[in-house]
């Protein structure tokens, strides 16, 4: 079992609809959670982290966390085209670290 | 300001030569981290520092494999006697301290013929 776990895709949605990015974990001791948005060709960007159960919002971003569960998502609203990108979803365990899994890649149809 | 900045971008070389890739933080962070990325997976973990010392070097692949970071800013990713599978994109990433988040360069892509 991969230590974080994303589907691949790719998640196509039409503009303007609601994106709904997945990811699980392995490690329960892991504290920190991180999404990362990675054009093609390009290296990753911070997007949103979240440390607590619940939700985040930031703008058109919301990152939520279920430790119980251990999933964490990204919910991007009113998506556009410049959101078509790979999600990276990275976790950090008890170490300083990123674990990083393989990435969802997100198609925004016009 | 200005973000982390890496050198070359991008990289190629020969089978069984020795490469040195080259990052440079954002001015104040402390804590600075290397990663490897292959086409079509996230980025792997290699390195990382705090300050000077090489506070988690538990992702090197193997012994051809070294970084410095002599003064606390700059840090090099030294790689001997390269092999074809070594080829990847070289990431490096900073952060205030251990606790922040990490912000990555852009990258050297390293190609081994």
């Amino acid at each position: 079992q991969k230590e974080v776990e994303q589907n691949s895709g790719p998640l196509s949605v039409p503009e303007g609809a609601i994106a709904s990015l997945n990811c699980t974990y392995s490690d329960r001791g892991s504290q920190s959670f991180f999404w990362y948005r990675q054009y093609s060709g390009k290296s990753p960007e911070l997007i949103m982290f979240i440390y607590s159960n619940g939700d985040k919002e930031d703008g058109r971003f919301t990152a939520q966390l279920n430790k119980a569960s251990q999933y964490v998502s990204l919910l991007i609203r009113d998506s556009q085209p410049s959101d078509s990108a790979t999600y990276l979803c990275a976790v950090k365990p008890s170490s300083y670290k990123l674990i990083f899994g393989s990435g969802t890649r997100l198609l925004v149809r016009p | 300001g200005a973000g982390v900045s890496q050198t070359p971008s991008n990289k190629v070389t020969e089978k069984g030569k020795y490469v040195e890739l080259r990052c440079d933080p954002i001015s104040g962070h402390t804590a600075l981290y290397w990663y490897r990325q292959s086409l079509g997976q996230g980025p792997e973990f290699l390195i990382y520092f705090q300050g000077t010392g090489a506070a988690d070097d538990s992702g090197l692949p193997n012994d051809r494999f070294f970084a410095v970071r002599p003064e606390g800013s700059v840090s090099t990713l030294k790689i001997q006697r390269t092999e074809r599978g070594d080829s990847a994109v070289y990431l490096c990433a900073s952060s205030l301290t251990l606790d922040n988040e990490q912000f990555f360069g852009p990258g050297t892509r390293l190609t081994v013929l």
